[in-house]
């Protein structure tokens, strides 16, 4: 069984930085993408961006361009999100999610399975 | 960026009624859509990938039905833990890799 196990609650101030960690376990880590998709309090679901831990390359949301950095460390099987210059507004809570359906023999990228269980980023002074 | 609008924003119904749950993008994604549900205090749950399929162990009661800009997410006839939020999710081939959600609709009970 896959499971996303992510790093715990974070508290930080206006302009500084935040990296969140997603350890994954059950699966094949490579294969499959991560993406990062953000909620705010109350709001709805945001796609941040995604990597190919195989590749090592990421993608991100315009909105996120130049703020945020994707990671991946294939020997931990773990994924990471770091969000830099930050505001009041990303407060949220932050999920990692597996790029990949799989059904009968055939995988269906952009589609998320399996989600970590979020990490609460607080922003404030 | 495709944008993907839902409605309604909020949808009161009773168990038993069968409710209907919109979306539309601002552009062609063929039938590159998910539909997930989420209740308080738990991460998402896909429901439906590629409009119309539903993903393991969803209850049959769920269908989703469109393609190109207009999609519908159908519930035949809801049981009480059918009440939650609901999103769409695009996974257009163009830009690759690049996804973006709708801004959901809340199912609640009447």
């Amino acid at each position: 069984q896959v499971q996303l196990v992510q790093s715990g609650a974070e508290v930080k101030k206006p302009g500084s930085s935040v990296k969140v960690s997603c350890k994954a376990s059950g699966g094949t880590f490579s294969s499959y993408a991560i993406s990062w998709v953000r909620q705010a309090p109350g709001q709805g679901l945001e796609w941040m961006g995604g990597i190919i831990p195989i590749f090592g390359t990421a993608n991100y949301a315009q909105k996120f361009q130049g703020r945020v950095t994707i990671t991946a460390d294939e020997s931990t099987s773990t994924a990471y999100m770091e969000l830099s210059s930050l505001r009041s507004e990303d407060t949220a809570v932050y999920y990692c999610a597996r790029d990949g359906y799989c059904s009968g023999g055939s995988c269906y990228s952009g589609y998320f399975d399996y989600w970590g269980q979020g990490t609460l980023v607080t922003v404030s002074s | 960026e495709i944008v993907l609008t839902q409605s309604p924003a909020t949808l009161s119904l009773s168990p038993g009624e069968r409710a209907t749950l919109s979306c539309r993008a601002s552009q062609s994604v063929s039938s590159y859509l998910a539909w997930y549900q989420q209740k308080p205090g738990q991460a998402p749950r896909l429901l439906i990938y590629d409009a119309s399929n539903r993903a393991t162990g969803i209850p049959a009661r769920f269908s989703g039905s469109g393609s190109g800009t207009d999609f519908t997410l159908t519930i035949s006839s809801l049981e009480p833990e059918d009440f939650a939020v609901y999103y769409c999710q695009q996974r257009s081939n163009w830009p690759p890799g690049m996804y973006t959600f709708g801004q959901g609709t809340k199912l609640e009970i009447k």
